[in-house]
């Protein structure tokens, strides 16, 4: 069965650097999550999007930008890049729930690691 | 707002023997929870999930969990540990579809030959 698509899977930047993450979903999935699991920490959620549109946000940077495409795809641009940023940023994909507004059911990709030198 | 405590940061078993892995929530409205496992270097994958109904819900890999209203838990159990289990296992509430997980801290599960 297709999975999320995460690429790169690693990236390495330097301080005040830019990074864009892509994430690519299962297909016929609406909604996207990112999230950002910092060393030995527990994931957490940073944006997410439902049919293109920004439908909840978490703790993200002003620095840091989301947009999910019209192909569903989706992509965090993450701009002057700070040595806390190193982390593993997961991409998780749902399905059309049967009220039309998502899922409950989150399918994760296997992450981007970056690492921020 | 939601929350989850997961107790016991590590859980070290001798294989063969009963795994509990504990978890808590507060949640304002009736939660959707969720057990995930992590092994190293890798992504999140679910092991199962309680949105409504039957309160013993069933995973895969043999995993098993409870969901007890008046406890406010969700405990996650496995018979007989195999070595194979050694893994970090989170727990994870949501408010409903198409909202945010908010993941315990994890518990890293050590199985001992």
């Amino acid at each position: 069965a297709a999975g999320v698509i995460q690429s790169p899977r690693h990236l390495i930047k330097e301080k005040r650097e830019t990074a864009t993450l892509k994430c690519y979903p299962i297909p016929r999935h609406d909604t996207v999550y990112w999230y950002q699991q910092g060393p030995g920490q527990d994931p957490q959620f940073l944006i997410s999007f439902y049919e293109k549109m920004q439908s909840d946000k978490g703790s993200i940077p002003d620095r840091f930008s989301a947009q999910q495409f019209s192909d569903y795809h989706s992509e965090l641009n993450m701009s002057s890049l700070e040595l806390g940023d190193s982390a593993l940023y997961f991409c998780a994909s749902s399905p059309p729930g049967l009220a039309g507004r998502g899922s409950y059911e989150q399918y994760f990709g296997p992450g981007t690691r970056l690492t921020v030198t | 707002a939601q929350s989850v405590t997961q107790l016991g940061s590590h859980v070290s078993v001798s294989e063969g023997a009963l795994v509990l892995l504990r978890c808590n929530y507060s949640s304002s409205v009736p939660p959707y929870l969720f057990w995930y496992v992590q092994y190293p270097n890798q992504g999140l994958q679910l092991l199962l999930k309680y949105t409504t109904g039957a309160t013993l819900v069933k995973g895969i890999n043999g995993f098993e969990a409870e969901f007890k209203k008046s406890e406010t838990s969700f405990h996650l159990t496995k018979p007989s540990a195999h070595m194979s289990d050694a893994a970090e296992y989170f727990c994870a509430v949501s408010l409903g579809s198409n909202y945010k997980l908010t993941f315990g801290k994890g518990t890293l599960l050590t199985v001992n030959p």
